[in-house]
């Protein structure tokens, strides 16, 4: 089945660690995208790439970082940088239509 | 630029009873309208989508949206909710070309609580 799978579902990490969370899609889709979820702010979009070896920061990238090596591939780093990481993480990948975009199923990350 | 207000962060109602959760949009250029449902712990689906055409979208499970260009807005609607229908509900937006960004914005976020 076509898809888009986030890894791990959950995560813990200690503060001034860096955490990697992982987002595979088999959609063939140009478009990937890593959205941040808090409790009554809606999704916040920090990373975007539209195309291989090219991405763009959305409204909350700093403490964050990526990557886009392959087209089915978007990991996320958060790094020690980024003040307040608990939060619940989502991923999308769009066609180049932009009439739909797919999610994963989420990593809830939590500092302690 | 764009921006997606949804103005109900919360919304209880009684099962069987009509709902209306509400959506507006600000946007220069025209744009693609979503509803998508999120269930707990879960990512989000697609509900419905506005591209163009008629103006009134319709899902299979009974939701209803009308895209109301001066107004901006893309209400979400159903005459009769279900218990199974308790999940937060995001309004999105997004421009119709790939060069644009391509990036939906989102609102808020709704939270629907069905009540029996």
């Amino acid at each position: 089945d076509g898809g888009i799978t986030q890894s791990p579902k959950y995560l813990f990490r200690k503060e001034g660690q860096n955490v990697t969370l992982s987002c595979e899609q088999n959609l063939n889709h140009d478009a990937m995208y890593w959205y941040r979820q808090d409790p009554g702010q809606g999704l916040r979009l920090i990373y975007y790439s539209q195309i291989v070896n090219d991405f763009q920061k959305g409204d909350i990238a700093e403490g964050y970082s990526v990557s886009r090596e392959k087209k089915e591939s978007f990991p996320l780093t958060v790094t020690s940088a980024q003040k307040n990481p608990t939060a619940f993480y989502l991923c999308a990948s769009m066609g180049r239509m932009n009439t739909e975009a797919f999610f994963g199923q989420g990593t809830r990350l939590t500092v302690v | 630029a764009q921006s997606v207000t949804q103005l109900d962060s919360q919304v209880p109602v009684f099962e069987e009873a009509p709902v209306e959760l509400r959506c507006n949009y600000s946007s220069s250029v025209s744009v693609y309208l979503f509803w998508y449902v999120q269930y707990p712990n879960q990512g989000l689906q697609l509900l419905l989508k506005y591209l163009s055409g008629s103006t009134l979208v319709e899902s299979i499970n009974g939701f209803e949206a009308e895209f109301n260009k001066s107004q901006t807005s893309f209400h979400l609607r159903k005459p009769s909710v279900h218990i199974s229908d308790t999940a937060e509900y995001f309004c999105a937006v997004s421009p119709p070309t790939y060069n644009q960004g391509g990036k939906l914005i989102f609102g808020q976020g709704t939270e629907l609580s069905v009540k029996p």
